[in-house]
């Protein structure tokens, strides 16, 4: 069974500096790979995927994947209290593609 | 933007009773899901479906059935709830690949 890990568990970062969120997983066929951000009170949503190895940017945010060594990460540049939220990393099992596995999530805290 | 809404949105329910968690959406979506979520355990998938009429068990199905009776409606449905049943669930649907996720529904079972 799919395994999808994240750390670390919390995270502290000031005002304007940069995030750095870890995700392994354990099936190297898996092929569908998003972040999920999730504030309080609502459901989680979409941040940015990536598919291929390598890295991925998005403004602000920067996705980097190595399916060799199982592991994907989220980084977030100049961070703002806005960015305070429960981060989640999901991966979709190349044997069943429907099926999506989250991590246990990463709880970001952006200190003004 | 996509559309999924979830009702009840809080519901406080006994134990041994039955509990109907719903949810729609509106954007065509074949694939829909029901999460779970805990403090401490992410989210964890219950059941989904990828078309009306069939659902699939993910990794955490026991004590949970569920109905996709059309494309658009997916129920959730916990004929004895337990304490242990607790959390709040999320509902999804999924095109090429993204989920979009609705509010929540807040379970308290007494």
């Amino acid at each position: 069974q799919q395994k999808v890990q994240q750390s670390p568990e919390s995270l502290i970062v000031p005002e304007g500096g940069m995030a750095s969120l870890n995700c392994t997983f354990s099936d190297r066929n898996s092929q569908y790979f998003w972040w999920y951000r999730q504030h309080s009170g609502e459901g989680p949503k979409a941040l940015m995927s990536i598919f291929s190895n390598g890295d991925k940017k998005e403004g602000r945010f920067t996705a980097h994947l190595n399916k060799a060594s199982l592991y994907v990460s989220l980084h977030i540049k100049d961070s703002q209290p806005s960015d305070s939220a429960l981060y989640f990393c999901a991966v979709s099992p190349d044997t069943n593609a429907y099926k999506v596995i989250f991590g246990k999530g990463t709880h970001l805290h952006v200190l003004p | 933007e996509a559309a999924v809404t979830q009702s009840p949105r809080s519901k406080v329910a006994v134990t041994g009773g039955k509990v109907t968690l719903s949810c729609h959406q509106t954007n065509n979506h074949d694939y829909m899901y029901w999460y779970r979520q805990d403090t401490g355990h992410g989210l964890r998938l219950i059941h989904y479906s990828y078309v009306a009429d069939s659902t699939e068990k993910g990794d955490i199905p026991d004590g949970y059935k569920a109905s996709r009776p059309s494309q658009e409606n997916f129920s959730l449905i916990l004929e004895l709830a337990s304490l242990s049943q607790t959390a709040v669930y999320f509902c999804a649907s999924r095109v090429t690949g993204q989920l979009y996720f609705g509010e929540g529904s807040k379970l308290t079972v007494l």
